[in-house]
């Protein structure tokens, strides 16, 4: 099993939709959870980090639930710049710090 | 742009060969951590320094090895390349270790292994 699991996609959705993404870890141990942004041949940007109370930042949702050890991110109102490749990220600082990245998963946003 | 600088941008190599990839963080991080992120993929984590000594590791070979200097820059250094190193290498700073820090990406050194 990988230490942190994202569904590929690709999610094919219009503008204007509702999309949401979740991603599952096993590490019980893990300290702290973002949802980072990949545009194609770029390098990976923050979105915004994710807590137990949940974290909006406009039209994004973030959430956190230690119990069944899984995040979600909701975008709320689909742009097509909203495009791209979204990473899960679990830290773990336990016994030397170490990230795992999940794989990603694709979002395309059609007119 | 987050501050964080790589070198070079791109870079062939043939097998067997050693490569140097260098890093330089953002402006008051102390922290660089290396990933590599093969096309498709994930990134994955190789390690990270802080204040100049390694301070966690993921599943790669001895033979991909690095240094922070004082100045908190870095280098990752790979050695008997293997077609399979054939990736993205990305540089990542952050403010300090520690779990709960916001790492910053570089735009990152494609290397090519023939």
């Amino acid at each position: 099993r990988k230490e942190v699991e994202q569904d590929p996609g690709p999610f094919n959705v219009p503008e204007g939709a509702t999309v949401a993404f979740n991603c599952t870890y096993s590490n019980s141990a893990s300290q702290s959870f973002f949802w980072y942004r990949q545009d194609c041949r770029k390098e990976p940007k923050l979105l915004m980090s994710v807590y137990s109370s949940g974290n909006e930042d406009g039209r994004f949702t973030a959430q956190l639930n230690r119990a069944s050890q899984y995040i979600s991110l909701l975008i709320r109102d689909s742009k097509l710049s909203d495009s791209a490749t979204y990473l899960c990220v679990v830290n773990m600082g336990t016994g030397g710090f170490k990230t795992i990245f999940g794989a990603g998963t694709r979002l395309f946003v059609k007119a | 742009e987050t501050g964080v600088t790589q070198s070079p941008t791109h870079l062939i190599k043939t097998r067997g060969q050693q490569v140097t990839l260098r890093c330089s963080s953002q402006s008051g991080h102390n922290t660089v951590s290396w990933y590599q992120q093969a096309l498709g993929q994930g990134p994955q984590f190789i390690f990270q320094y802080y204040r100049e000594e390694e301070n966690g590791r993921g599943n790669f070979p001895p033979r991909f090895s690095g240094l922070q200097f004082p100045n908190y820059s870095s280098e990752l250094n790979v050695n008997a390349l293997e077609l399979d190193d054939s990736a993205l290498y990305l540089c990542a700073s952050s403010l300090t270790s520690g779990g709960g820090e916001t790492q910053y990406f570089g735009p990152g050194t494609r290397l090519l292994v023939l």
